[in-house]
């Protein structure tokens, strides 16, 4: 079993629609939770961050954790033909050494 | 301002060659990060290190070996290349984070595609 669980899509949505992507995993340690967005042939860039549980909102984007079911969440509201990308969540015990989720592909529609 | 460069951008390679990947950054960062990326299997940390003239060893070390002799470079060596270490690289950066509170961003590169023949 993967230590993080992430549904690889693709997912596709129209433009205007909430997106809800989500992860799960299995080290309880896990303290900081990320979000990145990578476009295609490019380098992943961070777009949010949470530490321990709660949830953080940015704008159109809405991340949550819950780390008693050891769930995480990314929301994206009014969803832009822009942010058709891979979405991939990460997670760390001490913020450096950093595990990776696989990655959901999103499609959002014009 | 460059952020994190790395050369070369695309490779083919035959089985048993060897390479070098170059990572460099401008941003004066302390720690640095090569990664793998496959399909299905997320990025997968392949080895690290904390400053100048360090290494650690991450989740998928075997066939490579790094090497950190100024901190803005960080070198990625394939010594006999194998069909499985066909992937995308990244490279990436960041500060120290304040224990217990920060966690700093990873910076990373625009990422090196090897394929091994």
């Amino acid at each position: 079993q993967k230590e993080v669980e992430q549904d690889p899509g693709p997912l596709s949505v129209p433009e205007g629609a909430i997106v809800s992507l989500n992860c799960t995993y299995s080290n309880s340690a896990f303290q900081y939770f990320m979000w990145y967005r990578q476009y295609s042939r490019k380098g992943p860039e961070l777009l949010m961050y949470t530490y321990s549980s709660g949830n953080k909102e940015d704008g159109r984007f809405t991340a949550q954790v819950d780390k008693s079911s050891k769930y995480i969440s990314l929301f994206i509201r009014d969803s832009q033909p822009s942010d058709s990308a891979t979405y991939l969540c990460a997670m760390s015990e001490e913020g450096f050494k950093t595990i990776f989720g696989a990655g959901t592909r999103l499609f959002v529609k014009a | 301002n460059a952020g994190v460069t790395q050369t070369p951008k695309f490779r083919v390679l035959k089985t048993g060659q060897s390479m070098t990947l170059l990572c460099a950054q401008d941003m004066n960062h302390e720690y640095m990060y090569w990664y793998r990326q496959d399909p299905g299997m997320g990025l997968r940390l392949i080895h690290y290190s904390v400053g100048e003239g360090t290494t650690a060893k991450g989740e998928v070390p075997d066939g490579y070996n790094v090497s950190r002799l100024k901190k803005q470079n960080f070198l990625l060596g394939l010594e006999s290349a194998a069909p499985s270490q066909t992937s995308v690289y990244f490279c990436a950066s960041s500060r120290p984070g304040l224990a217990g509170v920060l966690v700093e961003t990873q910076y990373f590169g625009p990422g090196t595609r090897l394929l091994v023949l």
